[in-house]
């Protein structure tokens, strides 16, 4: 079985700039959230999506993220513009349902702004 | 609310050593707690959960925690520590319910293994 898969795993970018992460998660897993993990913290829950709907998006600095789960499979997270404090491992993780105690990681992508 | 604190950033072992990585919660609702690990440049893996059955969960690995509501922590042990246990470990909370994917992770715990 594939794992959750993410592009690209490093981005370096300048401030203002914009960004977009891709996440493809494992087949049938409806449940699907990007997670922030600033260097030296644990990762903090952005959003959540069950099949192409939100169901927690309280954590998503909305003036500057944005995330999309069309047709309920991969989905993208943008940035923009980024600031430096938004450089951070963005994690994206699946799950086969919302009531799912296990939820299974991608690599990430490591993003640098500067 | 949730919260999770882990009592040290670092800890350091040597190889047979038992580990002992602390993590201790705070919850308004009966909680569910997770032990996660992450290898450099890789996603997390989940070693061992508690989700209201048995105080003491086994993982992988050879990884044991203990669930103590009394002293509201959560700590994560082995017998005898191996050169791949090194590794970051992170705790985690979830209220469980509805909302059973919204988890809460402590900073983190570092390990290493000396020979």
């Amino acid at each position: 079985e594939a794992g959750v898969a993410q592009s690209p795993r490093y981005k370096i970018i300048e401030k203002r700039q914009s960004v977009a992460f891709w996440c493809n998660p494992i087949s049938g897993h409806a449940t699907l959230y990007w997670y922030q993990q600033i260097l030296g913290q644990g990762p903090k829950l952005l959003i959540q999506f069950q099949n192409n709907g939100v169901v927690d998006d309280s954590q998503l600095p909305k003036d500057r993220f944005s995330a999309e789960r069309l047709k309920g499979v991969d989905s993208t997270l943008k940035i923009q513009p980024a600031k430096l404090e938004d450089s951070a491992v963005y994690l994206c993780a699946s799950s086969p349902g919302q009531f799912s105690y296990e939820q299974y990681f991608g690599p990430g992508t490591r993003l640098t702004v500067t | 609310a949730q919260s999770v604190t882990q009592l040290g950033s670092h800890v350091s072992v040597s190889e047979g050593a038992l580990v002992l990585l602390r993590c201790n919660y705070s919850s308004s609702v009966p909680p569910y707690l997770f032990w996660y690990v992450q290898y450099p440049n890789q996603g997390l893996q989940l070693l061992l959960k508690y989700t209201s059955a048995a105080t003491l969960v086994k993982g992988i690995n050879g990884f044991e925690a203990e669930f103590k509501k009394s002293e509201t922590s959560f700590h994560l042990t082995k017998p005898s520590a191996h050169m791949s246990d090194a590794a970051e470990y992170f705790c985690a909370v979830s209220p469980g319910g509805t909302s059973y994917g919204k988890l809460t992770f402590g900073q983190g715990t570092i390990l290493t293994v000396h020979p």
